[in-house]
Order: C-alpha cells, then structure tokens, then sequence
C-alpha cells in the first residue's frame, strides 16, 4: 500500500517541551511539506523540502523546526517557542514540488495540557 | 499571505441539487486545484486546472477556470451526503517558488 502516514494521531504537549511529529511515505516523492490548520481556516505553510537535506521556511516557520535526512522521512518539532502549538497538523508530498497535486496524511492534533 | 478565497463560507442544500463553489485569486497562475477535506482528515485532491485550460470534469466534478477573471468554479452535481466536507481551492503563483497556497474554504452541508 503506498502512500503517507503521520504518527501519533493525538500528541499533548507540556508547557516547555519539545514534541515530534511523525510524517513518512513510501511514494518516492521528492517534496514534502507541513502546513498548520487551526479550527475553520485554510491551510498555512510552515516549512517545505524539495530534496534530501535541504528545507525552506514556510509562511509560519516560528517555534518549528524540521530535517529532511531520508527522502521516505519529515519529521516536525514543536518547540517551546512555539506559544500557541494548539492546531492539526498536516503533511503532504509531491512528486517533484513544482506546484502540482499534494497527497496528504492524515493528520496529527497537537494539544496542549 | 492569502491567494485563494473561496465563496461562501459555507452552503447547505439537499441531496440530489447541484452545488457551487466559488474560488477568487490575486495573482497569475500556473494552475489551479481543488481538494477536499472530511472533518478531522486529511485533504484529498480533486481536481488540476492549468492556466491553459477553460473547463475539466471528473465524475459528477466540473471545475471552470477564468483567467481574466482571475476565478474558478467547482460544481458537484447532484449531490450526495458523502459529499459533505470542507472545499479548498489551491494555487500554485508564478513568483511563489513552486509553492501552492490555500484558501479558507467552503464548508458544504448535504441535508437528507
């Protein structure tokens, strides 16, 4: 089965701590990209990865950070700067990143205790 | 920064009537995209309009794409309650680094 997953599901978050989410795929796409929604608005773009070892900051790319180690792999940290991390997270890839379809996981809620 | 707005917000018909959707944008574009979104999922992607392109259909989809206008609509044909969902339009912009950008959103509601 291809295609692209996000773990966990559910993440709660303590006041000062760091968590991570997960986001693999097995379609050998090149892109890969986390986008932030919060309750009744659009996607917003925190950072992007055109190829392995290499990301670009998104429109939202405060307290967030990412690595792009292996091609399969997008893993987002929600640091303690971040004051407001109560959101769904979103991550997608494409097959090239040059603005063409996006295929989505299906997404991690991040809440904060 | 907002590219795509859709219109309206949100819109509730009966199952079996047509529904519109309405997308605007601010600047030139290679193409044009629609997904959609099932509460508490991710997006699905519908449908791709290039900038050359005037009209597509896919099943009961039918998107238009305006130019001069700088607008595109989504009409789903007789609508069906699996059909309710959220409904984005996404553009890539010339300047925007490859980069695809999101509007808010229509929320549409099939009643039985």
């Amino acid at each position: 089965d291809g295609g692209i997953t996000q773990s966990p599901k559910y993440l709660f978050r303590k006041e000062g701590q760091n968590v991570t989410l997960s986001c693999e795929q097995n379609l050998n796409h090149d892109a890969m990209y986390w986008y932030r929604q919060d309750p009744g608005q659009g996607l917003r773009l925190i950072y992007y990865s055109q190829i392995v070892n290499d990301f670009q900051k998104g429109d939202i790319a405060e307290g967030y950070s990412v690595s792009r180690e292996k091609k399969e792999s997008f893993p987002l940290t929600v640091t303690s700067a971040q004051k407001n991390p109560t959101a769904f997270y979103l991550c997608a890839s494409s097959i090239t990143g040059q603005g063409e379809t996006q295929y989505f996981g299906p997404g991690t809620r991040l809440l904060v205790l | 920064s907002q590219q795509g707005e859709e219109d309206p917000q949100a819109l509730s018909i009966q199952e079996g009537e047509n529904a519109t959707m309405n997308c605007s944008y601010k600047t030139s574009i290679n193409n044009l995209q629609w997904y959609r979104q099932n509460s508490g999922r991710g997006l699905v992607h519908l449908i791709l309009i290039r900038s050359n392109e005037r009209e597509k259909h896919s099943g009961r989809l039918r998107v238009t794409l305006d130019t001069s206008k700088k607008s595109s609509s989504l009409l789903i044909t007789a609508s069906r309650a699996a059909d309710t969902a959220s409904y984005f339009c996404a553009t890539d912009a010339e300047n925007r680094d490859d980069k695809i950008i999101f509007g808010k959103g229509t929320r549409l509601h099939i009643l039985p």
